[in-house]
């Protein structure tokens, strides 16, 4: 069965810091690889995502992520923080193949932003 | 943009009582899903629907959940006697195709009291 980690429950940075928040994944093949961000009282807004392909991508607000196959890892990166960013963060693998067509979602990191 | 719409934004029930969740999905999509996450926990999968039947369901889709596509554009979900740990905040997502992105409404608070 697919399985999503994010290790990091909370991290706090200041504005204008890098970002990296770590999604590891369990899966039988090529995954489909997702990175939402969900703002209090919002639903889940896409960030990017990964098909195939050059194994860097960019997402909208300026976010990427690296797709590494050998560590089974799909970091979400962001060179400066906005205060805006200030969110919850979940990364998604799916959906596994055919007949099945769910996402799986990590826990989530809660990504706070010190002015 | 189009997005997926989900109403109410927050519902209130007695245990017991049936709730109806409506979602409109992206008018082009083909798939249809919800989710629940539970207050403090992550998103969990539900349903798929395509082609006006169930496509593939969780252990959590028990016999007191249903989904209807009742016309061209909603789509709901029913849970026929909410239960105190049905409170959780549902969504909705639409794809155009099995293996295409996931659109997400903000989804339906609910709260079984």
């Amino acid at each position: 069965a697919q399985s999503v980690t994010q290790p990091d429950i909370h991290i706090t940075v200041s504005e204008g810091a890098s970002l990296e928040l770590r999604c590891n994944y369990s899966y039988g093949a090529t995954p489909y690889l997702f990175w939402y961000v969900q703002s209090p009282g919002q639903g889940l807004q896409l960030l990017l995502k990964y098909f195939s392909g050059d194994t860097l991508v960019q997402g909208i607000k300026g976010f990427e992520a690296e797709f590494k196959r050998s560590q089974s890892s799909f970091n979400l990166r962001k060179p400066s923080v906005h205060w805006s960013d200030a969110a919850e963060y979940f990364c998604a693998v799916g959906p596994s193949g055919a007949g099945s067509y769910q996402l799986t979602f990590g826990k989530g990191t809660k990504l706070s932003v010190i002015p | 943009e189009p997005e997926v719409t989900q109403t109410p934004s927050h519902q209130v029930t007695q245990m017991g009582q049936e709730v109806i969740l409506r979602c409109v999905p992206i008018s082009n999509h083909l798939y249809f899903y919800w989710y629940r996450q539970i207050l403090g926990q992550k998103v969990e999968f539900l349903v798929s629907f395509y082609n006006n039947e169930i496509s593939e369901k969780s252990e959590i889709f028990d016999d007191q959940f249903s989904v209807e596509r009742p016309d061209g554009s909603n789509f709901t979900l029913k849970i026929r006697s909410t239960k105190l740990e049905d409170s959780a905040m549902y969504f909705c997502a639409s794809s155009e195709l099995a293996k295409n992105i996931q659109y997400f409404g903000a989804g339906t608070r609910l709260s079984v009291l």
